[in-house]
């Protein structure tokens, strides 16, 4: 069976910090993957979304960037964090049916 | 524009009860509809996936409706109980797109 492994689970970090969040799905190759960011109180936000190695898409131009260096791995990176980056960030991944299906989110929380 | 609205935005129901939460979505032309349970601080879980030609679909005690012509969906838990507590999410995509539209979810507290 399909899993995805999210992590950290948590993390507080420093304005100006870097930041480097993975996720890894496990049973299924070629996935398609994503990450989004979910805020109190708002719908979640799609940041990125890739369907292959190498294939990154931007939906909202921001202070991160992602990376898919392998076909199961991806990563939400940051070189200088800000305060507006705090949230709750999830990863997913899809089947070929477009079901959808999300990580157990990282809490990524700026000072 | 392509939004999807949910109400109400909070319920709060005693343990046993019965409840209904409400989407409506003004995505068009339309490919299916989710419905997904949030608990707090975790990853949306699946409930129902409903295409453009299901009326109803159940999973447990969780029912979903969909009107595909007055872009109206529903989601009913019968009997519910204290693991209902979670957000609950209404996911509509459009067709011809990978593009999923969020709502923002109504949080459903149940008490015994």
């Amino acid at each position: 069976s399909q899993t995805i492994h999210q992590w950290p689970a948590t993390l507080v970090q420093p304005v100006g910090s870097p930041l480097s969040l993975e996720c890894t799905v496990e049973g299924t190759s070629n996935p398609n993957l994503y990450w989004y960011r979910q805020a109190a109180g708002r719908g979640l936000q799609l940041l990125f979304y890739s369907v292959g190695i190498g294939q990154i898409s931007s939906e909202v131009p921001q202070n991160l960037s992602a990376s898919r260096p392998q076909d199961r791995q991806f990563i939400l990176s940051s070189k200088k964090l800000l305060l507006s980056d705090s949230g709750f960030y999830l990863c997913a991944w899809s089947t070929n049916t477009g079901e959808l299906f999300f990580g157990e989110g990282s809490r990524l929380t700026v000072l | 524009k392509n939004q999807v609205e949910q109400s109400p935005q909070s319920l709060i129901i005693l343990e046993g009860k019965n409840c209904t939460l409400q989407c409506n979505y003004t995505v068009s032309p339309f490919s299916n509809l989710r419905w997904y349970k949030q608990d707090t601080g975790r990853g949306p879980v699946s409930l129902t996936i409903m295409t453009f030609s299901e009326n109803t679909k159940s999973n447990g005690r969780y029912t979903a409706t969909l009107d595909a012509d007055t872009k109206q969906s529903s989601l009913h838990i019968t009997a519910s109980q204290l693991s209902d507590s979670a957000s609950y999410i209404c996911v509509v995509s459009g067709l011809n797109t990978d593009k999923l539209i969020f709502g923002t979810g109504t949080r459903l507290q149940v008490f015994p």
